[in-house]
């Protein structure tokens, strides 16, 4: 069974509006990192999380991890194109490797 | 500051053929990391290393090799190539471990025909 899901698998919204993409652990997180990738480029490094109740933003993307650990959330307010991309969290469940989502395209329509 | 070089961008091989794809990186990370990505599948963890020297193997790694003879280089190596393995791959490093920030390089995108 999957251990770390992403919602939705994609997403198609127009140029301001506001957007949340969800990860969901079955296990306790010890950290969750947030990554974009934009066509043909490597993955970016967001941010990462390792509090219960603990909220980061950059610019116009806000992330937050549940105060049990097990979900976060990635919320843009008011999307540009430039949010375009695939956006992939990354679990740290303790085992020394991260494990990955399988992603949420983004496209913001002009 | 470069930081994760991967080359080539793209290569395409035929079944059987072998090749290796290079990676960099200039930022004295001990941890360096092969991942492929595959639609619907996310990103896999092929081969790890922690270390020159150190290497081992990820959730993945039938079909493919690496070496770490030294800190900044970590190639992967397809030995007999199957269509099953055409996907894009990311080399990664990170400085404190493997799960913690990975710096990743922009990617070679493969194709086996």
């Amino acid at each position: 069974s999957q251990e770390l899901e992403q919602s939705p698998q994609s997403l198609i919204v127009q140029e301001g509006k506001n957007l949340t993409i969800n990860c969901t652990s079955s296990k306790t997180l010890y950290g969750l990192y947030w990554y974009k990738q934009k066509y043909g480029e490597g993955l970016i490094f967001l941010m990462m999380l390792q509090k219960g109740g603990e909220e980061k933003s950059h610019e116009k993307i806000t992330a937050k991890l549940d105060e049990k650990k097990q979900q976060s959330s990635l919320h843009i307010t008011a999307s540009q194109p430039s949010h375009a991309g695939i956006y992939l969290c990354g679990a740290d469940w303790g085992s020394e490797k991260l494990v990955f989502g399988k992603g949420t395209k983004l496209t913001v329509n002009p | 500051n470069a930081g994760v070089t991967q080359t080539p961008k793209f290569q395409v091989l035929k079944t059987g053929q072998s090749m290796t794809l290079q990676c960099a990186q200039d930022m004295n990370h001990e941890y360096m990391s092969w991942y492929r990505q595959d639609p619907g599948m996310g990103l896999r963890l092929i081969h790890y290393s922690v270390g020159a020297g150190i290497t081992d193997q990820g959730e993945v790694p039938n079909g493919y090799n690496v070496s770490r003879s030294t800190t900044e280089d970590f190639p992967l190596r397809l030995l007999s190539a199957a269509p099953s393995q055409t996907s894009v791959y990311f080399c990664a490093s990170s400085y404190r471990g493997m799960s913690e920030k990975l710096f990743f390089g922009s990617g070679t995108q493969l194709s086996v025909l």
